[in-house]
């Protein structure tokens, strides 16, 4: 079964505002890493957190991880018109290094 | 630095036409995989192999087979094209498995 479950619905926000989106998963992980992509392009590899932390940032991105809840949320403060993508988390819980990815969450950010 | 590259990116096949898909990588990854991508299923992972000389099945493998030709080098592989496949197919890699993926441009694969 598929691991990583973004919540499903599409975000459509305002220039400057902050996307949030969500992930569930449901074993036990190592990590769990987030993903980009554009229209028609591959994935781009975002930020990784590991089960032993809370908290990560990379630049405008915020990861938190709640592993008794076995959640994560992605946060892109301030967006621009470029964040305008497809919003991926993976985990590693299919085992053997590999990748379980969501179905994605589409954000669309309005100039 | 080119990083993954996969060819083509599109293909029209008839149902029970064979072909393969290439990829390759210049970041010296050992591990190496095979994803298709359809409407609202997210990423499925066909196959992968985790160092030269390995391969291994994914979640839906049934249908493809792989070869990895060398460390760069991770062909994908239809026998009997048929229209369940017809999705978009990407490469990618990652120095250790299961970390940091880079993947290619993607190829459109339809099957009439």
């Amino acid at each position: 079964s598929q691991q990583g479950e973004e919540d499903p619905q599409a975000l459509s926000i305002q220039e400057g505002e902050n996307a949030t989106m969500n992930c569930s998963y449901k074993t036990s992980i190592n990590n769990l890493q987030w993903y980009r992509q554009n229209s028609g392009r591959g994935l781009v590899h975002l930020i990784l957190i590991r089960s032993n932390e809370r908290e990560k940032h990379s630049g405008r991105l915020r990861v938190t991880l709640d592993t008794s809840k076995k959640s994560s949320s992605l946060l892109i403060t301030a967006s621009r018109a470029a964040d305008t993508a497809s919003y991926f988390c993976a985990t590693d819980a299919g085992g053997n290094n590999r990748l379980a990815f969501g179905k994605g969450n589409q954000v669309v950010v309005i100039p | 630095n080119a990083g993954v590259t996969q060819t083509p990116k599109f293909q029209v096949l008839k149902t029970g036409q064979s072909m393969t898909l290439q990829c390759a990588q210049d970041m010296n990854h050992n591990s190496m995989y095979w994803y298709r991508q359809d409407p609202g299923m997210g990423l499925r992972l066909i196959y992968y192999s985790a160092s030269e000389g390995t391969t291994d099945k994914g979640e839906v493998p049934n249908g493809y087979n792989v070869s990895r030709l060398n460390k760069r080098e991770f062909s994908l592989r239809l026998e009997s094209a048929a229209p369940s496949q017809t999705s978009v197919y990407f490469c990618a890699s990652s120095e250790v498995g299961g970390l940091k993926l880079f993947f290619g441009s993607g190829t459109q694969l339809s099957v009439l």
